[in-house]
C-alpha cells in the first residue's frame, strides 16, 4: 500500500504572508499518461473536506490562483502565495494512483 | 451535477452491523464514469478512506478493512451502501460518501463530499 506523508504537522502563518506544506509517497504517483494522481484537500472548521487541488497542479473549479500545487512522482508541494483568515483548516494530500490514501494533515492557523 | 447524502443509525452495539446508505441525487450512478468512495474520520482524527465502487459494481476496499466492508449499490435507486461488519469502538467516526469525477478516462478529483453522518459504537 503507498503510504502518505505531509509534513509540518501543523503552520502558523500571519495574514498576507505564505504558506507552504510537503506531502510525499512512498511510491511514485505517476501515472503512463503523465500524470501524477495527488490530490490536495482542505476541511475548515466543522465542514467536510474540500477538493482544491487534483493531478498534482489542477485548481478545482473555483479555487483562487493563491493555492498552487507543484511536484511530480514522490514529492509534492501545496502553496499558498498569500494567506487569509478563511484558509484556517486541515490540509490532506490525497493518492489516487493506486486505490486511495490520504497523508496526516496538516493544521493552518492565523497568527 | 450529482449532489450525495448520508444516512444511517447513529448508534451501533459492539460485534453488530454497520449499516450506511448514500443517495446520490442527479445524474443516474449507473451512466457516468465516476465512481463513489466511503470515507471516515474519527474525532480529531485524519481521513481514512474505506473503498469505492464503480458504475459497473467493481469495488475497492483498504487493505485494512476488506475483511470487514462490503460496498454495493442499487443503480435503481441511485443509492451506495457500506455494510461494516464485527465493529467496535474504533469504528466510531464521521461517515462520508464522495464522488470521484472521471469522464472520458480523465479524473477530475474527490469533487463531491456529503455532510457526513456520525456513528457511535457503543453498548
Amino acid at each position: 500500500d503507498i503510504v502518505m506523508t505531509q509534513s509540518p504537522l501543523s503552520l502558523s502563518v500571519t495574514p498576507g504572508e505564505p504558506a507552504s506544506i510537503s506531502c510525499r509517497s512512498s511510491q511514485s504517483l505517476l501515472h503512463s499518461n503523465g500524470y501524477s494522481y495527488l490530490d490536495w484537500y482542505v476541511q475548515r472548521p466543522g465542514q467536510p473536506p474540500q477538493l482544491l487541488i487534483y493531478l498534482s497542479s489542477t485548481r478545482a473549479p473555483g479555487v483562487p490562483d493563491r493555492f498552487r500545487g507543484s511536484g511530480s512522482g514522490t514529492d509534492f508541494t501545496l502553496q499558498i502565495s498569500r494567506v487569509e483568515a478563511g484558509d484556517v483548516g486541515i490540509y490532506y494530500c490525497m493518492q489516487a494512483r493506486q486505490t486511495v490514501a490520504f497523508g496526516g494533515g496538516t493544521k493552518v492557523d492565523i497568527k | 451535477q450529482q449532489l450525495v447524502q448520508e444516512s444511517g443509525p447513529g448508534l451501533v452495539r459492539p460485534s453488530q452491523t454497520l449499516s450506511l446508505t448514500c443517495t446520490v441525487s442527479g445524474d443516474s450512478i449507473s451512466t457516468t464514469s465516476n465512481h463513489f468512495n466511503w470515507i471516515r474520520q474519527a474525532a480529531g482524527k485524519g481521513l481514512e478512506w474505506i473503498g469505492r465502487i464503480y458504475s459497473d459494481g467493481k469495488t475497492h476496499y483498504n487493505s485494512s478493512l476488506t475483511s470487514r466492508a462490503t460496498i454495493s449499490a442499487d443503480m435503481s435507486k441511485n443509492q451506495i451502501f457500506l455494510k461494516l461488519t464485527s465493529v467496535t469502538a474504533a469504528d466510531t467516526a464521521v461517515y462520508y460518501c464522495t464522488r470521484s469525477a472521471v469522464e472520458y478516462s480523465s479524473y477530475f478529483g474527490m469533487d463531491v463530499w456529503g455532510q457526513g453522518t456520525t456513528v457511535i459504537v457503543s453498548s
